[in-house]
């Protein structure tokens, strides 16, 4: 069970190049999400995506564009790289469990990350 | 709105002594909480959660009680080996509503021998 796979772990960029960042999990879950970790500032959510074929804004979308054409895979595209678009990236992807009290709660699984270096 | 608020770091302790990483959240209803923990070079990993108050979570000699009277989260462990140096991050998602994970900003932690 290989969980979250995203891809490529490094990539060097030159300012206004797009590339896109590959990710997918096979754990059939339905949610899928690409945050960004930048220092000091934690992580935050760029885009994510419910279920198969709908994608949803996070907290900082601009610059980026998804894709989800199957429930496996969740593609993030940075449209022109930029020196400000060097944070580390993370996908990942959540189930929902129900406790014993029959509530539901998700647990979210992450990626190793992708470094991008942007000259 | 939700926000997650942690103690801020670098924090630095020698092998065998006792951790404590405060975290504090604001959320509606009963959130889950968290905590991650990200290895120098690697991802993000989950290290521990609990789903409602007075829940303890616990994994790798790490424990964390959800209390809902202070809304504390708070990371400790008894005996920190150098290979727990790491950067560890308080999360939640709130009950109702989206599944959006929020982060506090992480807890840089380093252990010396």
């Amino acid at each position: 069970n290989a969980g979250v796979t995203q891809t490529p772990k490094f990539q060097v960029l030159k300012t206004g190049q797009s590339m896109t960042l590959q990710c997918a999990q096979d754990m059939n879950h339905n949610s899928m999400y690409w945050y960004r970790q930048d220092p000091g500032m934690g992580l935050r959510l760029i885009y994510y995506s419910a279920s198969e074929g709908t994608t949803d804004k996070g907290e900082v979308p601009n610059g980026y564009n998804v894709s989800r054409l199957n429930k496996r895979e969740f593609s993030l595209r940075l449209e022109s790289a930029a020196p400000s678009q060097t944070p580390v990236y993370f996908c990942a992807s959540s189930e929902i469990e129900v406790d014993r009290g029959n509530r539901e709660r998700n647990t979210i699984y992450f990626g190793e990350g992708s470094w991008l270096t942007v000259v | 709105g939700n926000s997650v608020t942690q103690m801020e770091g670098p924090v630095t302790l020698s092998e065998e002594a006792f951790l404590t990483i405060n975290c504090t959240y604001t959320a509606t209803g009963y959130p889950s909480l968290f905590w991650y923990v990200q290895y120098p070079g690697e991802g993000l990993q989950l290290l521990l959660k609990a789903t409602k108050a007075d829940d303890k979570g616990s994994n790798k000699g790490f424990e964390a009680t959800y209390r809902k009277e202070t809304t504390s989260f708070h990371l400790e462990k008894g005996s920190v080996q150098v290979s727990d140096s790491a950067v560890y991050f308080c999360a939640l998602i709130p009950f109702f509503g989206n599944e959006k994970l929020t982060f506090g900003t992480g807890t840089r932690l380093t252990i010396i021998p």
